[in-house]
């Protein structure tokens, strides 16, 4: 299996601040790396595409990039309602693994 | 509205089977790779399963390989997975997903299976 490592598993931050989440595939993924917010007792909902393709609705302070195997996604300007988690996926590889994930907690 | 609705959780015995139903509205069914990903309480996202367009190509997770069967009926729009011989380790809450340009971008609302005596 391709393993993807997501780091930090969770963070702390204030509204307004600027926060970066990283994964890392064990092998070339080119770009087919996306990211997913869940808020508790919900449904993932898609961000990120192709590494760095916003989704349509998504607000524009979020943000992805890379390629290979180093991925980020950066959310500037911290909302109240982006406290959630936050996970990668590869699309590249059978099984579709997911990162660990990520948790954004309000400072 | 371009919807997915699981349906067909609850509690399961060891060793039993239970089949979950997703049903989809609000776009083309035919045209869509679909997916299930799995939960478990705390815990993170697990992909489960994948069936194409029409329903002739199907792959697993390893650790389910031989007990979820993932089928589809187009003309119903209708995705399901068949559990038999559950274990403990498949109670989770089950997503139901399409995908578009190689990510899950609808996803159901999720059902809960729970494997316990």
């Amino acid at each position: 299996d391709n393993q993807i490592t997501q780091s930090p598993s969770s963070l702390s931050a204030s509204v307004g601040e600027s926060v970066t989440i990283t994964c890392r595939a064990s092998q070339s993924i080119f770009s087919y790396l996306n990211w997913y917010q869940q808020r508790p007792g919900k449904a993932p909902r898609l961000l990120i595409y192709a590494a760095s393709s916003l989704q349509s609705g998504v607000p524009l302070r979020f943000s992805g990039s890379g390629s290979g195997t180093d991925f980020t996604l950066t959310i500037s300007s911290l909302q109240p309602e982006d406290f959630a988690t936050y996970y990668c996926q590869q699309t590249y590889n059978i099984p579709r693994t997911f990162g660990q994930g990520t948790k954004v907690e309000i400072k | 509205e371009v919807q997915l609705v699981e349906s067909g959780g609850g509690l399961v015995q060891p060793g039993g089977s239970v089949r979950l139903s997703c049903a989809a509205s609000g776009f083309t069914f035919t045209t869509h790779w679909m997916h299930w990903v799995r939960q478990a309480p705390g815990k993170g996202l697990v992909w489960v399963s994948r069936i194409s367009y029409d329903g002739t190509a199907t792959t697993y997770t390893e650790s389910v390989k031989g007990r979820l069967t993932v089928s589809r009926d187009n003309a119903k729009n209708m995705l399901f997975l068949q559990m038999d011989s559950v274990r403990v380790e498949d109670s989770a809450v089950y997503y139901c997903a399409r995908e578009s340009l190689n990510a899950f971008d609808i996803w159901g609302q999720g059902t809960m299976v729970t494997v316990s005596p």
